[in-house]
């Protein structure tokens, strides 16, 4: 069964940093891309990062490039985003995604499972 | 910068048909654009409904299909029940490892 289990969310102070994690489970992590996606209270899901399998391509949203850093550690089944320079508006539970690229030869791109998210709280 | 639109609400009565759709702000959907559906009630993480515009994730009911109706990704759902009332949200693959999603809509049942 595919797992994926968030956590690293909390309260900071804006101008603060904090590191989210999400550990993978049931699935072969290093065959696949991997993504965030948050959702600030009350408001709409919004791609933030994708990662490529061997970490080589990484993909940002222009409202977090140069203060969010998406990496991961495939020995450890493990996927993160560091998160400097926080503002009050990326207060959101953040959601880690396993990217479906192709199956066989024929292209998909979607998400095909989330995690249960973890909140992160940017406030003063 | 690219803006995918969706209704921001839509109603059904229960047993009857709607019709979400997802477009964007200058251009048309096409196929792609590799459209997706996810379903998600207040406090749960999304579900995935539909994948590449009209194939239905493992589990989901047949009352869910995805089509391009115009110049837009839609998202039928038929013999509507009171368990479909949620958030739906779709998202379109831009190209060079970039995704935008749709406000959602605001499905009510009634």
């Amino acid at each position: 069964e595919v797992q994926l289990v968030e956590s690293g969310g909390g309260l900071v102070q804006p101008g603060g940093s904090l590191r989210v994690s999400c550990v993978a489970s049931g699935f072969t992590f290093s065959s696949y891309w991997m993504s965030w996606v948050r959702q600030a209270p009350g408001k709409g899901l919004e791609w933030v990062a994708n990662i490529k399998e061997d970490g080589s391509g990484k993909y940002y949203v222009d409202s977090v490039k140069g203060r969010f850093t998406i990496s991961r550690d495939n020995a450890k089944n493990s996927l993160y985003l560091q998160m400097n320079s926080l503002r009050v508006e990326d207060t959101a539970v953040f959601y880690c995604a396993r990217v479906r690229i192709r199956q066989l030869q024929r292209l998909l791109y979607y998400f095909d499972y989330w995690g249960q998210g973890t909140l992160v709280t940017v406030s003063s | 910068q690219t803006v995918v639109t969706q209704e921001p609400s839509f109603s059904v009565s229960p047993g009857g048909t709607v019709t979400l759709t997802c477009g964007l702000s200058s251009g048309s959907v096409s196929t792609s654009s590799y459209p997706s559906w996810y379903q998600q009630t207040p406090g749960q993480a999304p579900r995935t409904l539909i994948y590449n515009t009209n194939t239905r994730s493992s589990g989901v009911p047949d009352r869910f299909s995805g089509s391009i109706l115009g110049n837009k990704a839609a998202l039928a759902i038929t013999g509507a029940q009171a368990d479909d009332e949620s958030h739906y949200y779709c998202v379109l693959y831009m190209g060079s490892g970039i995704w935008v999603f749709g406000g959602g809509t605001k499905l009510t049942v009634l």
